[in-house]
């Protein structure tokens, strides 16, 4: 099946920090959604982006996919402790593939 | 239901003991998955099942784990001859095919 990476696995940052996660996929997405996983929790949907260079935004995440369609990220600007969680990102048309995460932990 | 039910929500069983998970997805989703999920860890792709297709069982991690759907509605994920390691949370999703994926809370195995 295919390859969906996340890039980094564990990020710590200060509140007020910004936050990058990157995806990259071995072969071209037709549609890329992002979910985010509070610990103790289960994946919820954020968003999907369908576009090549479709760029979405959400209050303070921004999330981009990219021309190729085989990378995507998703940005915080200015973390919260309740931005605190497991961010995977799923690539696909029909059936999605899962990245591996990034675990995100936000020190006050 | 309004969401995707999985039962049980905990199970702790004895090693060698069989076990099955049950999967109720929302009502009239085609595509019904299912994850495996180590503590801290992330997802492991177990079993997909699309509508009447012959389900992509690639993630499955040896022949002591099946699953079936019947009905094209509720899944069954058996685990045989259970071992310490078959310990973690079974996540059950569902979606409209090729849209948002919608999760249970799944069903927390311990295999003691």
């Amino acid at each position: 099946g295919q390859q969906v990476m996340q890039i980094p696995q564990y990020q710590h940052v200060q509140e007020g920090e910004d936050f990058t996660t990157y995806c990259n996929s071995s072969t071209t997405l037709s549609n890329i959604q992002w979910y985010k996983q509070r610990p103790g929790g289960h994946p919820v949907f954020l968003i999907q982006l369908v576009k090549s260079g479709e760029v979405k935004k959400q209050k303070r995440l921004t999330f981009q996919f990219g021309e190729a369609k085989k990378n995507s990220s998703l940005h915080i600007t200015a973390t919260q402790t309740t931005d605190v969680g497991t961010y995977f990102c799923a690539g696909g048309r029909n059936q999605f593939y899962f990245g591996t995460g990034t675990s995100l932990t936000v020190i006050p | 239901g309004a969401g995707v039910s999985q039962s049980p929500s905990n199970k702790v069983t004895e090693k060698g003991k069989d076990v099955e998970l049950r999967c109720d997805p929302i009502s009239g989703h085609t595509a019904l998955y299912w994850y495996r999920q180590s503590l801290g860890q992330g997802l492991e792709f177990l079993i997909y099942f699309q509508g009447n297709s012959a389900p992509d069982k690639s993630g499955l991690p040896s022949d002591r784990f099946s699953a079936e759907r019947t009905g094209g509605s509720v899944s069954t994920l058996t685990i045989q001859r259970t071992q310490q390691e078959d310990s973690a949370v079974y996540l059950c999703a569902s979606s409209l095919m090729g849209n948002t994926i919608y999760f249970g809370e799944g069903s927390w195995l311990t295999v003691v």
